[in-house]
């Protein structure tokens, strides 16, 4: 596609329940990186993909939460024993080389009850 | 301390009007990127605009300004000609380029309202 593809849109679990979010990113694009954005701030930064690798993790909250790039290009977020704090949309941006012209995704809207 | 600082959490402008909105940032780092990005209701981040911390000029993109005041550290967008579709909300962001993984740090946002 010609965009950043973020499934599902929307996602309600119960908490303590496990999560995936996916991201498909503009191809070709090698930098990846996932946002977290609580209602009325702006995005956090979670996680940074160089290709296959976790070139930074540095924002992820706690051990609950990781990510896997396994192929370079489609990426998920993994989230376990979720809680109600988890609760916020999850943004994904690619871009075609480190910290250059970023392209967002719609985000996954994720609801802990 | 915060990198990213956006004092108007919400802004009225009257359509076909201008409007300028606040961001200030903070960093160490001598090389860094400036960020303005858009975001409907609908939840995508549009790019609007980009600034180098060495960039003689000051950024346009069409109706997108960005006042850029380097010894303030502040880096207002101003948008000229205001139209309905310009409602949204509105957010500041730095790159710094030290960093390995040059992520994005935003600001809180500005809620931006056009009235027809």
């Amino acid at each position: 596609g010609a965009g950043v593809s973020q499934t599902p849109s929307n996602k309600v679990t119960e908490k303590g329940k496990y999560v995936e979010l996916r991201c498909d990113p503009i191809s070709g694009h090698t930098a990846l990186y996932w946002y977290r954005q609580s209602l009325g701030q702006g995005p956090e930064f979670l996680i940074y993909f160089q290709g296959t690798g976790a070139a930074d993790d540095s924002g992820l909250p706690n051990d609950r939460f990781f990510a896997v790039r396994p192929e370079g290009s489609v990426s998920t977020l993994k989230i376990q024993r979720t809680e109600r704090g988890d609760s916020a949309v999850y943004l994904c941006a690619s871009s075609p080389g480190q910290g250059s012209g970023y392209t967002f995704g719609s985000g996954t809207r994720l609801t802990v009850v | 301390a915060q990198k990213i600082t956006q004092t108007q959490p919400g802004m009225f402008v009257q359509e076909k009007e201008a409007v300028t909105l606040d961001c200030t940032y903070d960093t160490s780092d001598p090389s860094y990127g400036l960020f303005w990005y858009k975001q409907p209701s609908s939840g995508e981040m549009i790019f609007l605009i980009y600034q180098g911390s060495y960039d003689q000029q000051n950024a346009t993109e069409g109706r997108y300004s960005l006042n850029f005041q380097k010894a303030r550290k502040s880096a207002n967008l101003v948008i000229s000609a205001s139209q309905l579709g310009d409602s949204a909300m509105y957010f500041c962001a730095m790159r710094e380029h030290s960093g390995s993984a040059r992520q994005l740090t935003f600001g809180s946002g500005t809620q931006l309202t056009v009235l027809p």
